[in-house]
């Protein structure tokens, strides 16, 4: 069984400060994808990384996968209240099929 | 604007009634999930389905089962709900090509 593992599992931050939450496996992937959700919403795909090292920026964030595949970091720089949600991130073995989920980081950034 | 939808965004449901969940997608994708997703217990896999008429278990199925007649359209049935069925519930869809998912705004189900 494929498990991802994300940390830290909570995180409460004030507006402007820097963050970064992790995504670990023992497994390889052969892509990553990071989602956002908001309460009673379903997640939104914010990104995927496919290649070994592979960096995405989307505005004050940052992605990052690690060179082996088995890893990721997202890294939001002067987080704002509308970063607050839970983070996910997923992974699978094929390009397509099902993916396994971590269980999130939840994110409130207070103003 | 590409989409999933969830027919329901509440529903109540009592013990022992027979629950549809329907999901639409209109991306023209080949695959398409339903999870559901508990506090504590992040997204679990319920069912999902490669193509038309075909489906798979996920790490979840006793209790539920699928049907998908046509390529837009994965529904989940609750065969006899109960209690521990209350449960927020989230359909997506994927392109066969790869990608990430596109999520439904989720259903949230409650079984008294």
């Amino acid at each position: 069984t494929q498990l991802l593992e994300q940390s830290p599992q909570f995180l409460s931050i004030q507006e402007g400060e820097n963050l970064t939450v992790y995504c670990n496996s023992s497994s390889v992937f052969s892509s990553l994808q990071w989602y956002r959700q908001e309460p009673g919403e379903g997640p939104v795909l914010l990104v995927t990384v496919v290649t070994g090292g592979e960096v995405k920026k989307l505005k004050r964030l940052t992605f990052q996968f690690g060179d082996a595949r088995k890893d990721s970091s997202l890294h939001i720089t002067a987080a704002q209240p509308g970063d607050t949600g839970l983070y996910l991130c997923a992974g699978g073995r094929t390009n397509a099929g099902k993916s396994t989920f971590g269980d999130g980081t939840t994110l409130t950034v207070k103003p | 604007d590409v989409k999933v939808t969830q027919s329901s965004r509440y529903l109540v449901k009592r013990t022992g009634e027979k629950v549809f969940l329907e999901c639409v997608q209109d991306m023209d994708h080949e695959n398409m999930f339903w999870y559901r997703q508990d506090p504590g217990l992040g997204l679990r896999l319920i069912y999902f389905s490669y193509d038309v008429k075909m489906k798979e278990k996920g790490d979840i199925p006793e209790g539920y089962s699928v049907s998908r007649e046509k390529k837009e359209r994965f529904s989940l049935i609750l065969e006899s709900a109960s209690t521990n069925q209350t449960s927020m519930y989230l359909c997506a869809s994927r392109s066969g090509q790869g990608g990430g998912y596109t999520f439904g705004s989720g259903t949230r189900l409650t079984v008294v």
